[in-house]
């Protein structure tokens, strides 16, 4: 079963509009950390946000949000007012267990590819 | 942020030679480093994790004869693509796990490119 799911392969908005990239989860451990990358065409994956699984408040950093919702194994990553520099694929990831998480890997989606338009 | 590079960023060999990738953590000491390989259009694929001073863990599936991976000093970890043919060509990219804040976070190098004639 896939740990994690992103089912929009491609998502579309104009330059200064707000957009929600989905992700869902699997695991059946109470601790784990959810994470969101950047990969531009340059191929570096840039670090977004971070949520962790016994965070009681939503993520945010700048114009990045995570929209946590336990419940529902979701963790979507919010762009606000986006550039057209925030096009590029977006991944998100997993790591399970938060205890000495230094050297636990993670698991990827398979990716958004974002098109911001002008 | 922690920065991670990669050297080198691209590389084309003939059939059967070795190639060495390197990723270094520039401004922290790194215990463990991780090597993925990431097709066209595709996610990342986890191959191995890279522990400072032993050896290195390797993810089902992948040959730990054909990609050498050596974690000499809490900086440096290298990956040796070994007698490389043309099904080896990708990208490989490498992560170091960085304490800032509330978590280990890996920050990843720019990539290493590898094409195989």
């Amino acid at each position: 079963a896939q740990k994690i799911t992103q089912t929009q392969p491609g998502m579309f908005v104009q330059e200064k509009e707000a957009v929600t990239l989905d992700c869902t989860y699997d695991t059946s451990d109470p601790s784990y950390g959810l994470f969101w990358y950047k990969q531009p065409s340059s191929g570096e994956m840039i670090f977004l946000i971070y949520q962790g699984s016994y965070d009681q408040q939503n993520a945010t950093e700048g114009r990045y949000s995570l929209n946590f919702q336990k419940a529902r194994k979701s963790a979507n990553l919010v762009i606000s007012a986006s550039q057209l520099g925030d096009s590029a694929m977006y991944f998100c990831a997993m790591r399970e267990g938060e205890m000495n998480t230094g050297f636990q890997k993670l698991v990827f989606g398979t990716g958004t590819r974002l098109l911001v338009s002008p | 942020g922690a920065v991670v590079s990669q050297h080198p960023s691209w590389v084309i060999c003939k059939s059967g030679t070795s190639v060495k990738i390197e990723c270094r953590s520039l401004d922290f000491q790194a215990t463990t480093m991780f090597w993925y390989r990431q097709f066209p259009k595709q996610s990342l694929m986890l191959m191995a994790t890279s522990n400072e001073g032993s050896k290195a863990t390797y993810e089902q599936g992948v040959e730990k004869d054909k990609f050498l991976i050596n974690h000499a000093s809490l900086t440096l970890s290298t990956l040796t693509v070994t007698s490389a043919h043309p099904e080896d060509s990708s990208f490989y990219i490498c992560s170091a796990s960085y304490r800032e804040g509330r978590t280990d976070t890996q920050y990843f190098g720019p990539g290493t490119r590898l094409t195989v004639l």
